[in-house]
């Protein structure tokens, strides 16, 4: 069974620019959850995704957005770059929404901003 | 509300044993232990839930206190392959869909 994938894996981008990244879960997995990773801030909580429905969302601006296609793949979509968003942001994906169940991760996408 | 992890980081030999502290503020639902090693995805330990038990899987196993909102992880007799970032991600009760995260402790285990 194939994994979680993210693309890109890396990216460089300038401040002001745009990028979306994408998630493809685990087949049969329906929810998809979206964490930023920084230096000694752990995993910061963007949003969740189940059945392309925002079912929750992390205390993040408005900037950042995401949406949840039908076959259940995901893209996060950051807008107005800043330097503070250079991180490595994993996408979760597991069967259903809920917190009683194992999360897989991809491997992330390592987004730095200049 | 992000849990906190201690410690921050710990260093050991082969075969020591050692104890990661996750503790809350508010009363948590579950608590979750996941694993990172450097350049990977982050890998899932186990679950704990409110009112479950002790939760072991080989030389790991963990504990949730409810009375102190904290859950431990026991590595014991601790092998390289354990090296690596341990996060522990709470779930609080009326809030029970949204995982939070500490931010993760150093664990380097030396020969």
């Amino acid at each position: 069974k194939a994994g979680v994938t993210q693309t890109p894996r890396y990216l460089i981008k300038t401040r002001g620019q745009q990028v979306t990244l994408s998630c493809s879960p685990i087949s049969g997995h329906r929810s998809v959850s979206w964490y930023q990773q920084t230096p000694g801030q752990g995993l910061q909580f963007l949003f969740e995704y189940f059945s392309e429905t925002q079912r929750n969302k992390g205390n993040f601006p408005g900037r950042f957005s995401g949406r949840q296609f039908s076959n259940s793949r995901s893209e996060m979509n950051v807008s107005t770059l800043e330097l503070g968003d250079s991180a490595l942001y994993l996408c979760a994906s597991r069967p259903t929404t809920g917190n009683t169940g194992e999360l897989f991760f991809g491997e992330g996408s390592r987004l730095t901003v200049l | 509300q992000q849990p906190v992890q201690s410690p921050q980081a710990v260093i050991l030999r082969e075969g020591e044993d050692a104890v990661i502290n996750c503790s809350s503020s508010k009363a948590l639902y579950s608590v979750h232990w996941y694993r990172q090693k450097h350049g990977e995805a982050p890998v899932f330990l186990m679950i704990l839930l409110k009112g479950g038990e002790q939760k072991g899987h080989e030389k790991i196993s963990a504990s949730f206190n409810e009375k102190k909102q904290q859950s431990s992880l026991y590595l014991t007799a601790s092998q390289l392959s354990y090296s690596g970032t341990y996060f522990c991600g709470t779930a609080y009760s009326g809030s029970a869909r949204q995982l939070t995260f500490g931010s993760g402790t150093q664990l380097t285990v030396l020969p």
